[in-house]
């Protein structure tokens, strides 16, 4: 499978704890994006990157959130101290710059609850 | 307000029914529009762009109305297969070079036999 994969697929945890997860976006693409959804919601913004390099962050992005990108390949986003209102999807995408910038393509998201 | 505003539906129509999506959009320096489509617990996935002259792809056709800022999609002769969210989706001007889309909270469509 070329897809983006995401990586756990389902992740339930206790408020206050840490998790992390983990997007492997198609190899050739360099861009890659994380976004959140929420039920009932379309998709919102949260991080890019170009290559390693961490170019834009949301203001959804607090301080509880860290993204990185080693290398330009894979990528992790970590919550700490989890909130209930943390509980949403989290989607990946990935995109090359040889192709339109609006099409991007989706992993299948982690879907998170915190209880 | 929300950038992106779309009726959430449900619209539920029968097969072979003609079905038309709006969207509107707050930036009127937005440059791109795009519409994705969102399967029950699955990614989105990018269904059409949509060009200030209108495009069709098979059944589904696209519009943009620059000075209303509004985004059409219209599908005819639904399908089963049809049943899915719409996803309206504009690019972000201030991060054209991001690729930052900014998605509408999306239509829900549902087709009956």
């Amino acid at each position: 499978d070329t897809g983006v994969s995401q990586n756990p697929r389902h992740k339930i945890t206790k408020r206050g704890q840490n998790v992390t997860f983990r997007c492997d976006p198609i190899s050739e693409h360099n861009r890659l994006y994380w976004y959140r959804q929420t039920l009932g919601q379309g998709p919102e913004f949260l991080t890019y990157f170009q290559n390693e390099a961490q170019l834009e962050k949301s203001r959804l992005l607090s301080d509880r959130f860290s993204a990185e990108r080693p290398k330009g390949s894979f990528s992790t986003l970590e919550i700490q101290r989890t909130e209930q209102g943390d509980s949403a999807m989290y989607l990946c995408a990935s995109r090359t710059e040889q192709w339109r910038v609006g099409t991007q393509y989706f992993g299948p998201g982690t879907r998170l609850l915190v209880l | 307000r929300k950038e992106v505003e779309q009726d959430p539906g449900p619209f539920n129509v029968p097969e072979g029914a003609t079905v038309a999506f709006n969207c509107t959009y707050s930036n009127s320096a937005s440059q791109s529009f795009f519409w994705y489509r969102q399967d029950c617990r699955k990614e989105p996935k990018l269904l059409m762009s949509v060009y200030s002259s209108g495009n069709e792809d098979g059944r589904f056709t696209a519009q943009l109305n620059r000075a209303s800022q509004y985004i059409s999609l219209l599908i005819r002769d639904s399908k089963l297969s049809d049943s899915a969210t719409y996803l309206c989706v504009v690019l972000s001007r201030g991060s054209s070079n991001t690729g930052k889309l900014i998605f509408g909270q999306g239509t829900t469509l549902q087709v009956k036999p």
